[in-house]
């Protein structure tokens, strides 16, 4: 059964603190992706990594960086939370070439 | 203008009913296209994809219109368990996935 786990369901954090989403896939799959879905905004793209070490600013990058140092590893790192940065993350992966896109269960962030 | 628009919804049906979901796309560069399911508080999965000949899966048939940049999605007698957010996705050739912002249904009894 293929996976994307995320390190966390919840994490409750302060503002201004450093803040790290880890997600993990264990399909070979070369895509990587971080995105927020928050309601009536849909799922915006906040970043994507189409390779080790690649990344690509996706719709909303502000606030956010990203780190890919191994092939099943993709990061989201908030450099210092703030308050609108609460939101649902979602990670997602996708082979190269098939286009379908798996999901992890999702980290409901909030920032106080 | 956002890259991938859908319909507003909400949808609200009875059960046995027809629906039909449309979304545009701005990129005429787009090469595949998919609809995804999410229900409350779960993530997205995906429902079928989308090819330019159309294609049918049980009660629903989803459609590409390169031409006009649309794709459709179809639900024929639909049931109590197809109440869920609705999510459009076109993907460029680089890899890169686009969501449309997602169509609700409620189908009541």
């Amino acid at each position: 059964d293929v996976k994307v786990t995320q390190s966390s369901r919840y994490l409750v954090k302060r503002t201004g603190e450093k803040v790290f989403l880890e997600c993990v896939q264990d399909m070979d799959h070369e895509n990587m992706f971080w995105y927020r879905q928050d309601p009536g905004l849909g799922l915006r793209l906040i970043y994507f990594s189409y390779d080790v070490k690649m990344k690509e600013k996706g719709d909303i990058p502000e606030g956010y960086s990203v780190s890919r140092e191994k092939k099943e590893r993709f990061s989201l790192i908030l450099e210092s939370a703030s308050t609108n940065q609460t939101s649902m993350y979602l990670c997602a992966s996708t082979k190269s070439g098939t286009g379908e896109a798996f999901f992890g269960q999702g980290t409901r962030l909030t920032v106080v | 203008r956002k890259e991938v628009e859908q319909d507003p919804g909400p949808f609200n049906v009875p059960e046995g009913a027809t629906v039909a979901f449309n979304c545009t796309y701005s990129n005429s560069a787009s090469q595949s296209f998919f609809w995804y399911r999410q229900d409350c508080r779960k993530e997205p999965k995906l429902l079928m994809s989308v090819y330019s000949s159309g294609n049918e899966d049980g009660r629903f048939t989803a459609q590409l219109n390169r031409a006009s940049q649309y794709i459709s999605l179809l639900i024929r007698d639909s049931k109590l368990s197809d109440s869920a957010t609705y999510l459009c996705v076109v993907n460029t050739n680089a890899g890169k996935s686009t969501f449309g912002d997602g169509t609700t249904l409620t189908v009541k009894p």
